[in-house]
């Protein structure tokens, strides 16, 4: 069965520097992965998503994430934070099939910016 | 943008009692799924629909649980008597039916049960 850990239940970051969150991800072939982020009170909201082709994935509000293989990662980047990006953010994988099924989610890393 | 809607956003229930957890998905969407999020934990797939018919659950969906897609815009979760531990937030979720498309999740229902 597929399991996604992120290590980083918390991470501080100061405004303007830039963030790095991890995620690891189990699963016997080749994974869909997803970034969402849970801002309070609102839903799920997806970042980014790999599924094949360029390792290096863009996503919206200057996001971006890299797929390594060899090290069953998929870390979630940003080069400068925002006040904004405060939330909490999720990695998925989804397994099944010829396209995929369900998400199986970490546990998310809440994201504090500090001033 | 077209989004995904659930009602309430907060349920308050006692245990024992029947709640009923409302979701209107994309209209153009196929699959549709329920989630839940214990307070401090992971999100966790409960269930997934397709076709009219459920494609795939969890453990966590036992017999206490259902779903139905009682006309074409909702998509319900029901749980027929609440345990304390079903306090959760559920999260409904859908997509289209190509492979690698995204779901798309609604705010949430956050259930108390007392």
């Amino acid at each position: 069965a597929q399991s996604v850990t992120q290590p980083d239940i918390h991470i501080t970051v100061s405004e303007g520097a830039s963030l790095e969150l991890r995620c690891n991800y189990s699963y016997g072939a080749t994974p869909y992965l997803f970034w969402y982020v849970q801002s309070p009170g609102q839903g799920l909201q997806l970042l980014l998503k790999y599924f094949s082709g360029d390792t290096l994935v863009q996503g919206i509000k200057g996001f971006e994430a890299e797929f390594k293989r060899s090290q069953s990662s998929f870390n979630l980047r940003k080069p400068s934070v925002h006040w904004s990006d405060a939330a909490e953010y999720f990695c998925a994988v989804g397994a099944g099939g010829s396209g995929y099924s369900t998400l199986t989610f970490g546990k998310g890393t809440m994201l504090l910016v500090s001033p | 943008e077209p989004e995904v809607t659930q009602t309430p956003s907060h349920q308050v229930t006692q245990m024992g009692q029947e709640v009923i957890l409302h979701c209107v998905p994309i209209s153009n969407h196929l699959y549709f799924y329920w989630y839940r999020q214990i307070l401090g934990q992971k999100v966790e797939f409960l269930v997934s629909f397709y076709n009219n018919e459920i494609s795939e659950k969890s453990e966590i969906f036992d017999d206490q649980f259902s779903v139905e897609r009682p006309d074409g815009s909702n998509f319900t979760l029901k749980i027929r008597s609440t345990k304390l531990e079903d306090s959760a937030m559920y999260f409904c979720a859908s997509r289209t039916d190509r492979g690698r498309d995204e779901q798309f999740f609604g705010p949430g229902t956050r259930l108390t049960v007392l």
